[in-house]
Formats: structure tokens, sequence, C-alpha cells
């Protein structure tokens, strides 16, 4: 049972434009949720995060939102660069687990978004 | 500045041969993690370890053993390798509790014919 989803495969944006990727989950245990940005042959890579005590986190052209009610987050980039193409992984950890997390990630099944100039 | 290293990089094995994945990093992290890549599935926790000479299993085990004898590094073992196990391979590290964001290795790309 796929905890962490992704629904949109892929997403193709226009330079200059904002990118909206989105993810669900359905653990309720969960309470801090990040995301990823993955190159070809190369590791995902951490760009931003958020804490379920919190709705919503910027850093630069991304935010992430928290909708905790719907179990939804999504990632916004505004605006988008050909540079940001690239997939995308969703994850969410159970930090508040007793301790007991140990920092374990479940991921989603990532989103490749390609920006076009 | 190397961060999470992984040796091989890529590797073919034929069915029923056994191979040792090497996960190294210098950032003195406690918590280290191997996980796989497939498509469509995201990336999956195979095993992972909270501290030198631990190690726990995470979500897709079987096939797999682990071992932690020095801190910086994290051994992931396929002891007769199987298709099912072709994958991309990540290990990651992170800090010990209040852990938030892990660092990954460059992955390991396996293919088992």
């Amino acid at each position: 049972d796929q905890q962490v989803k992704q629904n949109s495969p892929s997403l193709s944006v226009q330079e200059g434009r904002i990118s909206i990727l989105n993810c669900d989950y359905t653990n309720s245990m969960f309470d801090y949720f990040l995301w990823y940005k993955k190159y070809p042959a190369e590791g995902p890579t951490f760009l931003i995060s958020i804490s379920s005590i919190k709705d919503k986190n910027e850093d630069g052209r991304f935010t992430v939102f928290l909708n905790k009610s719907a179990k939804h987050l999504s990632l916004h980039i505004v605006p988008s660069q050909p540079g940001d193409s690239a997939v995308y992984f969703c994850a969410a950890s159970a930090r508040s687990a007793g301790g007991t997390s140990y920092g374990k990630l479940t991921f989603g099944q990532g989103t490749i978004l390609t920006v076009h100039p | 500045n190397a961060g999470v290293t992984q040796t091989p990089k890529f590797r073919v094995l034929k069915t029923g041969q056994s191979m040792t994945l090497l996960c190294a990093q210098d950032m003195n992290h406690e918590y280290m993690y191997w996980y796989r890549q497939d498509p469509g599935m995201g990336l999956r926790l195979i095993h992972y370890s909270v501290g030198e000479g631990t190690t726990a299993k995470g979500e897709v085990p079987d096939g797999y053993n682990v071992s932690r004898l020095k801190k910086q590094n994290f051994l992931l073992g396929l002891e007769s390798a199987a298709p099912s196990q072709t994958s991309v391979y990540f290990c990651a590290s992170s800090y010990s509790v209040g852990a938030t964001e892990a660092f990954f290795g460059q992955g390991t790309r396996l293919t088992v014919v």
C-alpha cells in the first residue's frame, strides 16, 4: 500500500511560468515532509522541507504548502527555469514516533518535470 | 568534500552470483540507509543502521544483508542475486535524533541477468 503518492508521473511547463507538483499521503503519523530533486545518473538532493506544525515554507523560488486535513502537500516553483527539469520526489517521515523513526523516509513515485525554454 | 560515496557505480551479475555494495560517508553521520529505486515505485528502504554495529530491516529487506562495522561505512550484500534485484541502489546518511534531510550517494546501477 503506497503511503505517499505522486499521481502525476510528468509535468511540462514553459520557462517563467509556475510549476506545481502535488503529493498525497495516507499515514497520519507522518509529521515531516521533504522534497528531493534528482537529475539523471545522480543521487537525490534535498530541496525543501516542512514540519506538520506549519502550512507553508519558502526558500527562494521554491515554496511548499501543507494541508494536513486533506493529507496533501504541494511544491510551487516560481518562476520555473530549464535547469529545474528533473525528477521530483516527495518524502515523509514520522519524526515524533517516540524517537524511533530514525530518519527513515517514505517516498512517492516521483514526478518528471520538464521546463521548456 | 566527498559526502556519500558508493562503489561500484555499475555492475552486471549473473543469477546466483554474490556481490557487496560499499557506501562511505565522511560527515560523521550516525544514521545510514540503503534504498532501491525501481520505475514507478519511488525509493524503497531496504535496511538501515542507527550507529556502528547496528542494523535493522526496512520495507524490502528480503535477499539482502548489511553490515556496519565502522561508523563511516555501510555495506549491502546480495548472497545469491536474482533478476528481481535489478535496480538502482542508493545509500544515504543523516544526523542522529531529530534527523531531517538525508544525504544521498550517486547510486549503483545493478543488472542481474
